[in-house]
């Protein structure tokens, strides 16, 4: 079983409209979280990582926050705009551990 | 251009044939990683070097599959005979500190077809 399950699989939204995604993990011991974003064809690219000290973690439109007790992370989008239609990645680190391990994403379609 | 660099972008191969994957780490990263990522799914661990060390690989990686990373700098991944099941997208990443505390950069990745 993934250590790293995401919610929705994929969803579409309207441009101007804002969406959450879920993230639930069980790695442990809990390292850190990091949120990446995949356009198709292309290598994910870091929004947000985040300790187990933070709760919240904004990059412009993109807001993270994690509940390290309830080993849950959301992804906030605000106010989308078309360009955000991507694959968006959970990613959890276990401590001292190099191996990532990676949830399946949650495709984002955003439509005019 | 001071990202993660692979090359190609795009392989389109026959089966039983081997392809190179090569991959050129940000300047000064020492550690540098490979995975493998299948349609609808996230990436996939293969193999991590630090420096010139290949520390771990993945039971993914068959006897067909090697990685290198000769002098500490770029990486190869070489994939012998390939099979339909090989299709994928293959990403490289490299990190400065480890990642506990270190930011991970991916390349573009390089697709494989085996037809």
């Amino acid at each position: 079983k993934n250590q790293v399950e995401q919610s929705p699989q994929s969803l579409i939204i309207l441009e101007g409209k804002n969406c959450t995604l879920q993230c639930n993990y069980t790695v442990s011991p809990f390292s850190n979280l990091r949120w990446y974003k995949q356009d198709t064809g292309r290598g994910p690219v870091s929004l947000t990582i985040m300790t187990f000290s933070e709760n919240t973690k904004s990059n412009g439109r993109y807001t993270a926050t994690l509940d390290a007790d309830t080993k849950q992370s959301s992804l906030h989008i605000t106010a989308s705009q078309l360009s955000d239609s991507a694959s968006y990645i959970c990613v959890v680190s276990r401590a001292n551990d190099y191996k990532l391990s990676f949830g399946a994403g949650t495709t984002v379609t955003v439509r005019a | 251009d001071t990202g993660v660099s692979q090359d190609p972008r795009h392989k389109i191969t026959k089966r039983g044939q081997n392809v190179t994957f090569r991959c050129d780490p940000i300047s000064e990263h020492n550690r540098l990683y490979w995975y493998r990522q299948t349609l609808g799914q996230g990436p996939e661990f293969l193999t991590y070097f630090q420096n010139e060390a290949q520390l771990e690989k993945s039971r993914l990686l068959s006897d067909r599959f090697s990685a290198e990373r000769p002098k500490g700098s770029f990486s190869t991944l070489e994939i012998q005979r390939t099979e339909q099941g090989d299709s994928a997208m293959y990403l490289c990443a490299s990190s400065l500190s480890d990642l506990n505390t270190g930011e991970l950069f991916f390349g573009e990745g390089s697709r494989l077809t085996v037809l």
